[in-house]
């Protein structure tokens, strides 16, 4: 595609359920990136993949949150037993590697009641 | 790992006036500091970025500063317009194991008409 791809868009959930969020980068791209935005917060950094190195997992904020990268393209963050701090929107990048623009997706608004 | 510092955190100015977002970052081996706009309700973009190697870079209206000594760099932006409204992050990438890509907090930039 022309773009990085989210989904879902949106994903309202209740309390200790387990999401999955998709990510779908800019073909060729070789590093990809999660970011969680807070309501009106920043851009904290949750885990990177370069190319086929081991991923920097070091911004997950627990062991409840995981993620993949197969076949070096698409991506899956999974949130297990999901908690209303969780609720946020998730954003991905990806970008050519290290040092160039990063290109954001829509981002997935999940929201844990 | 890397660590980013912004300030202002919200920053009201009037239409016609400059705005100035300073950065401070932790890892000296930072060696690219970019930065990026995020309108309301969309994706962060980049708007500019600069390499070590350099110590200003300017584009059109905006322009970006760095001081590698005291490790800060700055956001400039001259003769404001309304559209210029948005929420703009700093961020800075080491050196490190990984490279990964680190965000300021973000400054809430108001230009008032």
């Amino acid at each position: 595609g022309a773009g990085v791809s989210q989904s879902p868009s949106n994903k309202v959930t209740e309390k200790g359920k387990d999401v999955e969020l998709r990510c779908d980068p800019i073909s060729g791209h070789t590093a990809l990136y999660w970011y969680r935005q807070s309501l009106g917060q920043g851009l904290e950094f949750l885990i990177y993949f370069q190319g086929n190195s081991a991923p920097d997992k070091s911004g997950l904020p627990s062991d409840r949150f995981s993620a993949e990268r197969t076949g070096g393209s698409v991506s899956t963050l999974t949130i297990q037993r999901t908690q209303q701090e969780d609720s946020a929107v998730y954003l991905c990048a990806s970008t050519t590697g290290s040092g160039g623009e990063l290109f954001f997706g829509e981002g997935s608004r999940l929201t844990v009641l | 790992g890397e660590n980013v510092e912004q300030h202002p955190s919200t920053l009201s100015v009037q239409e016609g006036d400059s705005a100035v977002i300073k950065c401070t970052y932790s890892d000296s081996a930072s060696n690219y500091f970019p930065w990026y706009k995020q309108e309301l309700g969309k994706r962060p973009q980049l708007i500019i970025d600069i390499r070590s190697n350099v110590g200003e870079k300017k584009d059109q209206r905006i322009a970006v500063t760095l001081n590698k000594t005291a490790k800060h760099f700055s956001l400039h932006i001259t003769e404001t317009q309304p559209e210029d409204s948005a929420v703009y992050f700093c961020a800075a990438i080491g050196r490190g194991a990984t490279n990964k890509l680190i965000f300021g907090t973000g400054t809430l930039l108001a230009v008032q008409p």
